[in-house]
């Protein structure tokens, strides 16, 4: 079983590129959502889906982009990268937004 | 304005001890609370959560209490175990909305 799946594990972009992070889930979940986690930030929401074809912003949206066409996949697209985007990014799906959050092994970014 | 705060960023504690993590939190419509842990180079996994109808919730040497008065949570690990060296993360909600997940608190746990 292989619950949230992430890809890539580590990507370094040079400021300016654009690219997506894959993330799917074999669990069946409506609920799915991007977290970016820094040093003394926590984990901040980006962006969260509650089904296929409705997505909505989290609590740090800029710059990212999301797309839910099937329940299975939730990617997250990067339009123009910045240094301030290198964080390591968390895909999770649940039963419930607020519910527990079963979360991917995380796709560390750097920008340079 | 953090809604969810972990005040200490890192715990020291000896194997065997009790090991008491702490999350204050500002919004007091907050009525269901989380705790994940996370090990480095893997995702954050949920440990154990608490409804604010409650104030305390057991699972196994994990225990979570909860002072609505106090807008404060804690998570008591006994005994604490090497295994338990991780980041721990609290988190909370407001019916059943997005969790609000606070810096996280680094668990030691030495031998």
């Amino acid at each position: 079983n292989a619950g949230v799946t992430q890809t890539p594990k580590f990507q370094v972009l040079k400021t300016g590129q654009s690219m997506t992070l894959q993330c799917a889930q074999d669990m069946n979940h409506e609920y799915m959502s991007w977290y970016r986690q820094d040093p003394g930030m926590g984990l901040r929401l980006i962006h969260y889906s509650v089904g296929a074809g409705i997505t909505d912003q989290g609590e740090v949206p800029n710059g990212y982009n999301v797309s839910r066409s099937t329940t299975e996949d939730f990617p997250l697209r990067l339009l123009s990268a910045a240094p301030s985007q290198t964080s390591v990014y968390f895909c999770a799906s649940s039963y419930s937004l607020a519910g527990e959050l079963f979360f991917g092994e995380g796709s560390r970014l750097t920008v340079l | 304005d953090q809604q969810v705060k972990q005040n200490s960023p890192s715990l020291s504690v000896q194997e065997g001890r009790i090991s008491i993590l702490n999350c204050d939190y500002t919004n007091s419509m907050f009525d269901y609370f989380l705790w994940y842990k996370k090990y480095p180079a893997e995702g954050p996994t949920f440990l154990i959560s608490i409804s604010s109808i409650k104030d305390k919730n057991e699972d196994g040497r994990f225990t979570v209490f909860l002072n609505k008065s106090a807008k404060h949570l804690s998570l008591h690990i006994v005994p604490s175990q090497p295994g338990d060296s991780a980041v721990y993360f609290c988190a909370a909600s407001e019916s059943g909305n997005k969790l609000v997940f606070g810096a996280g608190t680094i668990l030691r746990v030495k031998s």
